[in-house]
């Protein structure tokens, strides 16, 4: 089974409004990490924002927050007032238990394109 | 913010000649490295785990003997494609976990491109 599930090859959005980018993910484990990382045309792996399974309170970070349903293993990530930066990959990702030495797994990512 | 730095960005070689890919992590001690591969519009392949002074542990599929990987320090980490042939032209893109914190952090990438 796959542990990420990103079941949107492709979004978009019109700039300034907001898009939700779903991911679900699928572990035994109690203790986990969640993350979400965005990939321009550049390459690099850009860390937007995290989320720890015993976090109670969903994870914002300026535009960015992460809507955390744990009972529906969920982990949409949402950003609001969407700019033409915000054309990239999005990849969710997740990483069981605490230990730094723990590999991370990644969904398949999710083309966002903004548009004017 | 921790920052990971990978040289080079790019690469052209031509096939049966060796490339070495650098992987450091500038500021903070990463006792774990990972080697990704990724092909266009795809997501990152894990091919192995790197830990200081240790071997590397390679994902299946992956030849230990044609991606030779050496962390041989808390800050550098190294991937050599050895023999590179056409096939191995791809995105390699190395992550360090450390620093007190739980985030991955990358490198920005190396275009691999053989002739």
């Amino acid at each position: 089974a796959q542990k990420i599930t990103q079941t949107q090859p492709g979004m978009f959005v019109q700039e300034k409004e907001a898009v939700t980018l779903d991911c679900t993910y699928d572990t035994s484990d109690q203790s986990y990490g969640l993350f979400w990382y965005k990939q321009p045309s550049s390459g690099e792996m850009i860390f937007l924002i995290y989320q720890g399974s015993y976090d109670e309170q969903n994870a914002t970070e300026g535009r960015y927050s992460l809507n955390f349903q744990k009972a529906r293993k969920s982990a949409n990530l949402v950003i609001s007032a969407s700019q033409l930066g915000d054309s990239a990959m999005y990849f969710c990702a997740m990483r069981e238990g605490w230990n730094t030495g723990n590999q991370f797994y990644f969904g398949t990512g999710t083309s966002l394109t903004v548009i004017p | 913010g921790a920052v990971v730095s990978q040289h080079p960005s790019r690469v052209i070689c031509k096939s049966g000649t060796s490339v070495k890919i650098e992987c450091r992590s500038l500021d903070f001690q990463a006792t774990t490295m990972f080697w990704y591969r990724q092909f266009p519009k795809q997501s990152l392949m894990l091919m192995a785990t790197s830990n200081e002074g240790s071997k590397a542990t390679y994902e299946q599929g992956v030849e230990k003997d044609k991606f030779l990987i050496n962390h041989a320090s808390l800050t550098l980490s190294t991937l050599t494609v050895t023999s590179a042939h056409p096939e191995d032209s791809s995105f390699y893109i190395c992550s360090a976990s450390g620093g007190g914190g739980e985030k991955l952090f990358f490198g920005s990438g190396t275009q691999l491109s053989v002739l």
